[in-house]
């Protein structure tokens, strides 16, 4: 069945780049998306991509698609305190939006 | 602008006990509407997800169930909670024909105890 893995914990210092990686199994998937979760919160849809694409920039934001390997990024530039959250990678299935395989999410730890 | 809500923000039920959890959706119509949980682990499942009056898909068997009375309502019930339906419980929404994003409210933490 479908699956999608990430790692659990990240941790960068202000200023740095973070980059949050996911892989997936079902090469089917026609949208690939990151997902913020903050504290007790629910989830705050960042960036998607559509499957045909290989890379989509969206302010500090660069979302890269490798397809052969099944594998997605999430890089985030110039990374803050405010970016501590977990980080949703998800795949769409039967090519809807709203019906998603969810990693387990990476907690991104930013110290000052 | 869309918005969706969902009431209540937290709720400790004793088990054996029903529930319900609504889920509504302002500013557009007729949209896919989709409950998903949480559960402590952190990962997210879809439980179920409809795309219009009294049309119910079910992702996963369980105690729980869905309804949708009206365009942009979603309910979920359970009539006897068990201590394994404690969790995070999600809604979200997705725009129908374009049906490439899903937009989550802020959702409902349950303790059954």
């Amino acid at each position: 069945g479908e699956d999608v893995e990430q790692s659990l914990f990240l941790s960068v210092r202000e200023g740095d780049s973070s980059v949050i990686n996911c892989t997936y199994t079902d090469s089917s998937s026609t949208y690939l998306y990151w997902y913020k979760q903050e504290p007790g919160a629910g989830l705050q849809l960042l960036t998607y991509i559509f499957s045909n694409m290989d890379m989509k920039q969206d302010q500090r934001l660069t979302v890269l698609l490798n397809k052969k390997d099944k594998h997605l990024s999430l890089r985030i530039a110039d990374t803050q305190t405010g970016d501590s959250a977990i980080y949703f990678c998800a795949e769409s299935i039967d090519n809807q939006g709203g019906k998603l395989i969810f990693g387990q999410g990476t907690e991104l730890s930013v110290k000052p | 602008s869309q918005t969706i809500h969902q009431w209540p923000a937290t709720l400790v039920q004793p088990v054996g006990s029903p529930l319900s959890l609504e889920c509504t959706v302002e500013g557009t119509s007729n949209p896919n509407l989709y409950w998903y949980r949480q559960a402590a682990g952190r990962g997210l499942q879809l439980l179920f997800y409809s795309v219009g009056i009294g049309q119910i898909s079910s992702e996963v068997p369980q105690n729980l169930s869905a309804s949708r009375p009206q365009d942009r309502q979603f309910i979920l019930s359970s009539k006897k909670l068990l201590l394994s339906d404690s969790g995070f419980y999600l809604c979200a929404w997705s725009r129908r024909p374009m049906n490439t994003e899903a937009f989550f409210g802020q959702g409902t933490r349950l303790t059954v105890v």
